[in-house]
Order: structure tokens, then sequence, then C-alpha cells
């Protein structure tokens, strides 16, 4: 079946460090890929999606490229701030299923 | 406009004690969502009402667990009886369309269940 594999946290950067957060996916067919984010005591939330290959997602300074080859999405920020802790996850959905497929999620902590 | 409300945020119960979530979906959302994430793990779907009805419950782990959405308003989780493994976060969500590529589902903060 379909599995969403990204890297395991804690990730701990200092603000206004670059950020990667790598996100690889097991699918039939052309999945959409998705990062959802949750700040504390928050809902998920997506964050940005693309949904057929080369496309990029981008939003509040995240971007992540669907890249087919390397059935990659990784998530980048070129400068993090301290707003930006929170947990990360990776989804797809796709293949005639509408219910998102998700990561295990990555806890990003940005100190001052 | 409020979002995906849930209640309670936590909940600490003995295994063999029964315990009920509440989801409040956005208004006017006929599409809710269950899911669950165990400590560390994926977030796992649960289940799918199209208003009352359960259009998918693929995900509901064993008839330990009751969900119903009288109304097609508010949706209840039940548990019962609760063994160790249920612990985790329940999360739900809502959409107006079903969800996709092209519909986005809000979710609501979880809930927190530990089961001692």
């Amino acid at each position: 079946g379909d599995s969403v594999t990204q890297m395991e946290g804690p990730v701990t950067l200092s603000e206004e460090a670059f950020l990667t957060i790598n996100c690889t996916y097991t699918a039939t067919g052309y999945p959409s890929l998705f990062w959802y984010v949750q700040y504390p005591g928050e809902g998920l939330q997506l964050l940005l999606k693309a949904t057929k290959a080369d496309d990029k997602g981008s939003n509040k300074g995240f971007e992540a490229t669907y890249r087919k080859e390397t059935t990659s999405f990784h998530l980048e920020k070129g400068s993090v701030q301290v707003s930006d802790s929170a947990v990360y996850f990776c989804a797809l959905s796709g293949g005639g299923s509408y219910i998102p497929t998700f990561g295990r999620g990555t806890s990003l902590i940005v100190h001052p | 406009e409020a979002g995906v409300t849930q209640f309670p945020s936590h909940s600490v119960i003995e295994k063999g004690q029964t315990v009920t979530l509440r989801c409040d979906p956005i208004s006017g959302h006929d599409n809710l969502y269950w899911y669950r994430r165990v400590m560390g793990k994926e977030i796992k779907f649960l289940l799918h009402f199209v208003k009352e009805s359960k259009q998918d419950e693929s995900g509901m782990p064993n008839n330990r667990f009751l969900a119903e959405r009288t109304g097609g308003t508010y949706s209840t989780l039940k548990v019962q009886p609760a063994e160790l493994e249920d612990s985790g976060v329940y999360f739900c969500a809502s959409s107006l369309g079903l969800a996709g590529t092209q519909e986005t589902q809000y979710f609501g903060p979880g809930t927190r269940l530990l089961v001692l």
C-alpha cells in the first residue's frame, strides 16, 4: 500500500538557519503530495501541496518540489524563525483514495 | 468563523473504562473524519461521515470503537472498554466537499488520550 517516510526528529536549528525535512513516498499511480504543520496546541494545517510531477508548492517561505524520479517531496525554508517551531507531516493522497496517508511527523525546534 | 473543535483536550482513564470524545466540525461541513496518531507514529484514518452516514469506516481498529454523528452535526467517538494500546491523539477534521486535491480538510487540535 501507499506509504510516506520522513526524517526522524527532532530537528533543532538556530534562527535564520536553512531547513530541510526529507520526505519520500511509495504509491501507485500519481498521487498528490502535501505538507501539513501542527503548531503547539493547534490542529493540523495544510502548509503546501503539489499535484503533479515537477510542481513546486510554496507558502510562508516554505517550498517543496514534487520529484517523481526520486519519489520525494522534501520541505525547505531558507531562513527559519522561532515561530516555525512545530510538527511537520508529509502526506499523499490519490490512487482513487481521497484519504491522505501521513508520515510520522518531524518535530522542528528553532532556538533564538 | 470557528474552526473544528474537540473535547476534551486531554483524557486520562484506566484500562476497562469508557471514554467519549466529541468533535464539532466547521458549520456547514458535511464531511467529518476521525484520525488517530499513536505516539511517534503515523496519523491513521479511522472513519469518514457524510452528514450522518458512515461513508468509510475501514480504519476503525475493532468493535470497541463506536462513532456516531446524529443529526449530521457534531460527532462522538466512544471507546468501550479502553485498552492500553488505545492511547494516542485523536484528531477530527471536516471539509465542505469530499477531501482530496481540491478540497481542504480542516483539523481540530486533537484529544490526547492516555489509558493506564
